[in-house]
């Protein structure tokens, strides 16, 4: 079953624009990830913020984390059409498992 | 490229069928988890090796079953196929769970079953 759950589920913008993708998950975590896949392809990693993290960045990516609220934000600022793909949230549970459960999915379409 | 590899890319097959599908981790990479990507039930994890042991098992049917060797890469076995089960398998690596637990994954391997 999933545990994360992002919203929107598809996001169309302009390039140059920013994108905001929102996950929420149920149970407590250690980490939260985001991943990204182009369409039919593989996930690729794109950061990771642990539980006692409130925010982080990597380029152009920034991501937020508010265990209260269980949720997290990724921010993609100044996006370009090759953002475009589907983006990922996943968690992984407290406890010692290492098994990550993955929202839905947003897909971000970033138009030239 | 995330030094994950996957055999075949694709396969096309028949219900009722046999498949293998076979993952090579990264190097030094002694973990191997199996994912199943469908449209209907999104990203699931199926199951995990450690270094040549299961030590995690998800929503993996009994038809299903999985084995990592003592090369460390792993082989997912499908048998008596059925048309629910066409999806994208994906297999990730990771040097030791952990509690920082990034996955690297590869490029998958795109089942249909006809």
């Amino acid at each position: 079953s999933q545990q994360g759950e992002e919203d929107p589920q598809a996001l169309s913008i302009q390039e140059g624009e920013n994108a905001t993708m929102n996950c929420s998950y149920k149970t407590s975590i250690n980490n939260l990830q985001w991943y990204r896949q182009n369409s039919g392809r593989g996930l690729v990693h794109l950061i990771l913020i642990r539980s006692n993290e409130r925010e982080k960045h990597s380029g152009r990516l920034r991501v937020t984390l508010d265990t209260s609220k269980k949720s997290s934000s990724l921010l993609i600022t100044a996006s370009r059409a090759a953002d475009t793909a589907s983006y990922f949230c996943a968690t992984d549970a407290q406890g010692g498992s290492e098994k990550l459960v993955f929202g839905k999915g947003t897909k971000l379409t970033v138009n030239p | 490229d995330s030094g994950v590899t996957q055999t075949p890319k694709h396969l096309i097959t028949a219900t009722g069928q046999r498949v293998t599908l076979r993952c090579s981790p990264r190097s030094g990479d002694l973990s191997v988890y199996w994912y199943q990507q469908s449209l209907d039930q999104g990203l699931q994890f199926l199951i995990q090796y450690y270094n040549g042991e299961e030590r995690a098992k998800g929503n993996i049917l009994e038809r299903f079953s999985a084995q990592q060797f003592p090369d460390l890469h792993s082989e997912l076995n499908l048998s008596s196929l059925e048309l629910g089960d066409s999806a994208l398998y994906f297999c990730a690596s990771n040097p030791l769970g952990g509690r920082y637990n990034e996955q690297f994954f590869g490029p998958g391997t795109r089942l249909t079953v006809l």
